[in-house]
């Protein structure tokens, strides 16, 4: 069974833009997590989405939004970002919302805003 | 709200040499907790997981954690370490009702041959 995947793999943004990032997750899985990763804050929850809802959501400004659609697949938007938005963005998948299933993460996203 | 530490940032082990990875937990339940592994440029891998029943948890790759409430603490360990190990670790506990995981900032291991 294939796993989490992520694209792009590399961006490369300037500031004031907006940005895209795509997750498909392993095949079945349900519910699509996003968490932010920074040296100085390490992994940061973003938001969780259920059944194309969101369930959850970190301590992050409204430029972080995100989505899911019926086949699960799910993508987060940044808008007018900030040189401080540069991270890996990361997203999991789980088989549903429990917090007893496992959460499979995909390789990530690096993100870099110039 | 519940919060993981890590006190260690960076441990430097030889090959072959045994290893105890700390993690200490704030939460009122009993909490789910998770250690992963992520390599440089990878995403994370879960390496096990704690719920309830036996506090010794065996997980991949030889690790195994223990989960002792009195102490709150979810420590790894592994016997025997080799240099394929060194990697980034993460302890991280999961919220009842939540798919929200807290991590820890993180262990950082370095193997030496």
């Amino acid at each position: 069974k294939a796993g989490v995947t992520q694209t792009p793999r590399y961006l490369i943004k300037t500031r004031g833009q907006q940005v895209t990032l795509s997750c498909s997750p392993i095949s079945g899985h349900r519910s699509v997590s996003w968490y932010q990763q920074t040296p100085g804050q390490g992994l940061q929850f973003l938001f969780e989405y259920f059944s194309e809802t969101q369930r959850n959501k970190g301590n992050f400004p409204g430029r972080f939004s995100g989505r899911q659609f019926s086949n699960s697949r799910s993508e987060m938007n940044v808008s007018t970002l900030e040189l401080g938005d540069s991270a890996l963005y990361l997203c999991a998948s789980s088989l549903n919302k429990r917090e007893s299933d496992t959460q499979y993460f995909g390789p990530g996203t690096r993100l870099t805003v110039l | 709200a519940q919060s993981v530490t890590q006190p260690d940032i960076h441990i430097t082990v030889s090959e072959g040499a045994s290893l105890e990875l700390r993690c200490n937990y704030s939460y009122g339940a009993t909490p789910y907790l998770f250690w992963y592994v992520q390599s440089p440029g990878q995403g994370l891998q879960l390496l096990l997981k704690y719920f309830s029943g036996d506090t010794l948890v065996q997980g991949i790759k030889g690790f195994e954690a223990e989960f002792k409430r009195s102490q709150s603490s979810f420590n790894l360990r592994k016997p025997s370490v080799h240099w394929s190990d060194a990697a980034e670790y993460f302890c991280a506990v999961g919220e009842g009702g939540n798919n929200d995981m807290r991590f820890g900032a993180g262990t950082r291991l370095t193997v030496k041959p």
